[in-house]
Formats: C-alpha cells, structure tokens, sequence
C-alpha cells in the first residue's frame, strides 16, 4: 500500500467551482504538506501543518485553504477555482526525507 | 530566506555515460539537509540521495553520487553509467535542520533524458 494517498489523481472543472483534494496517510507522521507544481517553477509550498491543531501557510497560500481532519487526513481547497491555479499538486508528510503521494493534476478551464 | 538553483533547465546523456546536474543553494543556517529527488514521466516523487550538512563524506548511492561543497554552497548529482530508465525530471531541494518551521525549498528542475 501506498504511504501517501491523493485523490483524486486527475479533475478537470470550470472556473468558480469549489474543489477539495484530498491526502491521507498511513505511516503515523505529525506533518503535512501541500505543493504545487508548475512548469519551469518547481514545487513550491502552499501550506504545511505539524500537527491537528497546527496549520501555517506557505509561499502562496493565496486562493487555498487546508483542513486537517485527522493526524492522517489533510485536506486542500480552492474556495472559488480560477485557471491560473491549474497545477499538478502533491501531498507529502514527514520532513527528512519527505514522502509524497503520487499528485493531483487539475486543470480548470 | 533559502534559496535553490539549478541552472540546467534540459541535459542529455547518451547511455551508459556519466553526467552530473548542478545544483546550489543560498542560507545562512550551518545546519541543514540537501536531497535530489527524481520525477519520471509517472510523476512520482522518488528521493535519490540525501546529505547531512555535517556530513564531510559525499552521499553514495550505487550509480547516484553527490559533490558536496558546502563552503560554495554547491550539491551536484552525479549518475554514472547511465540507463534509459533515468530519463526524468531532477529537483534538488533543501531543508533546515530547525525544529520549528522548517520546510523544503526545491529548485526549479533539470529535465535530463537518456540516448540510447
């Protein structure tokens, strides 16, 4: 079984719409992450969380939002989609090394 | 704030030669960890190597070796012998080795492919 787990691997939706992705995890581990990644840019980070009641945003948090549910479970929103946040997105937990799931690729059109 | 560079947007490498893909980076922490992950076409994220700022020894890892300078703040990636199945995305990253609030910082890639 896979360590990290996103769902779903593939979206395809239109601007304004409310997206959620979605990362579980099954090793036990405190933290959290979400990135983006985008062509020529890398991965950069969106939000991070050490734990439940931790969550702190990351160089572009602007248009995301994140909720975790569970030590397990961390979740990442687009309230209101637009396309310049078409990206392939991971979720990776621990921190050295990081593990990540396999991404999302979402595309809003 | 941390930086990563990779100056090498593409490279090739015909098979069974020996490349090696730039990386440096930019901190003022003495303490920190650097790793080299690989991104095939499936898009998954795979650690490579990974070296302990510490750590004096280079990291080895079978064909996969680094040049670790810290004093040049320059950690690049050496594959030996390459293989067709190499051909992937290379992004080398960086991480403090503080407690609290420590993050990765990723280049922004190497696209390397193989020749057969």
């Amino acid at each position: 079984d896979a360590d990290v787990t996103q769902t779903p691997r593939n979206r395809i939706t239109k601007t304004g719409k409310r997206i959620m992705l979605e990362c579980s995890q099954t090793k036990g581990h405190d933290r959290m992450y979400w990135y983006r990644q985008d062509p020529g840019l890398g991965l950069r980070l969106i939000y991070y969380s050490f734990d439940v009641k931790d969550i702190n945003k990351g160089e572009i948090s602007d248009g995301y939002s994140v909720s975790r549910q569970a030590q397990a479970k961390f979740s990442l929103s687009l309230e209101s989609a637009i396309p310049n946040q078409t990206a392939l997105y991971f979720c990776a937990t621990r921190n050295q090394p990081q593990h990540f799931g396999d991404g999302t690729r979402l595309s809003i059109l | 704030a941390q930086t990563v560079t990779q100056s090498q947007p593409e490279m090739s490498v015909q098979e069974a030669e020996t490349v090696t893909l730039s990386c440096t980076y930019d901190t003022s922490e003495s303490n920190y960890y650097l790793f080299w992950y690989k991104q095939p076409p499936s898009r998954q994220m795979i650690l490579v190597i990974r070296q302990e700022a510490y750590k004096q020894q280079n990291a080895t890892e079978n064909r996969f070796s680094v040049n670790f300078q810290k004093a040049a703040k320059s950690f690049s990636l050496k594959i030996s012998d390459s293989q067709l199945g190499d051909t992937a995305m290379y992004f080398c990253a960086f991480m403090t080795a503080l407690k609290t609030g420590n993050q990765f910082y990723f280049g922004t890639g190497t696209s390397l492919t193989v020749i057969p």
